[in-house]
């Protein structure tokens, strides 16, 4: 079975902090995503990576980087969190060439910013 | 661009009653629709999807779903719900030409109560 992991699932930081949301997958799949959901919002496209060390702009991008220097990890940045970044962070991967573009997500990582 | 639209935010069902959650897409071509489940705190987990052929489909734990072109909606049912079918219920659009490299768009999801 395709397992995506996120190191942490619960995290509180202070308006300022840099944060580091880390995801890993262990299916060798090419394409990797990052998700925000907030609640009556669904889902919210951040950032996604076709490639080691390729990465590209979702739908709502401000405010956060990434980083992708292995095929199995991707990284979530926040450089300075905000309260209004208070959310449950979903990462997701799909294989290269997928006819459907079905995706596969680890469990969240909840993060709280006072 | 592709947007999904699941018009109903809560919907209360009784256990052993049917069900069916909405969902309508908007995408200029033949769309690839997926239909995911998330229990409280967890992450989500793909009920069944439709790319191709019979328009109805089967998934996991008793679901189906069916794509009418004609009505842009990817409906959800189960003839019968469980108590274990309490959950947030997203429906996701993918394009057929990104080969899953640009991700899904999805709805605001569809939050389900199961009555005793």
């Amino acid at each position: 079975d395709v397992k995506v992991t996120q190191s942490s699932r619960y995290l509180v930081k202070r308006t300022g902090e840099k944060v580091f949301l880390e995801c890993v997958q262990d299916m060798d799949h090419e394409n990797m995503f990052w998700y925000r959901q907030d609640p009556g919002l669904g889902l919210r496209l951040i950032y996604f990576s076709y490639d080691v060390k390729m990465k590209e702009k979702g739908d709502i991008p401000e405010g956060y980087s990434v980083s992708r220097e292995k095929k199995e990890r991707f990284s979530l940045i926040l450089e300075s969190a905000s309260t209004n970044q208070t959310s449950m962070y979903l990462c997701a991967s799909s294989p290269a060439g997928s006819r459907t573009g079905e995706l596969f997500f680890g469990e969240g990582s909840r993060l709280t910013v006072l | 661009a592709q947007s999904v639209t699941q018009p109903d935010i809560h919907i209360t069902v009784s256990e052993g009653a049917s069900l069916e959650l909405r969902c309508n897409y908007s995408y200029g071509a033949t769309p690839y629709l997926f239909w995911y489940v998330q229990s409280p705190g967890q992450g989500l987990q793909l009920l069944l999807k439709y790319f191709s052929g019979d328009t109805l489909v089967q998934g996991i734990k008793g679901f189906e779903a069916e794509f009418k072109r004609s009505q842009s909606s990817f409906n959800l049912r189960k003839p019968s719900v469980h108590w274990s079918d309490a959950a947030e219920y997203f429906c996701a659009v993918g394009s057929s030409s990104g080969g899953g490299a640009d991700g899904l768009t999805f709805g605001k999801g569809t939050h389900l109560i199961i009555q005793p």
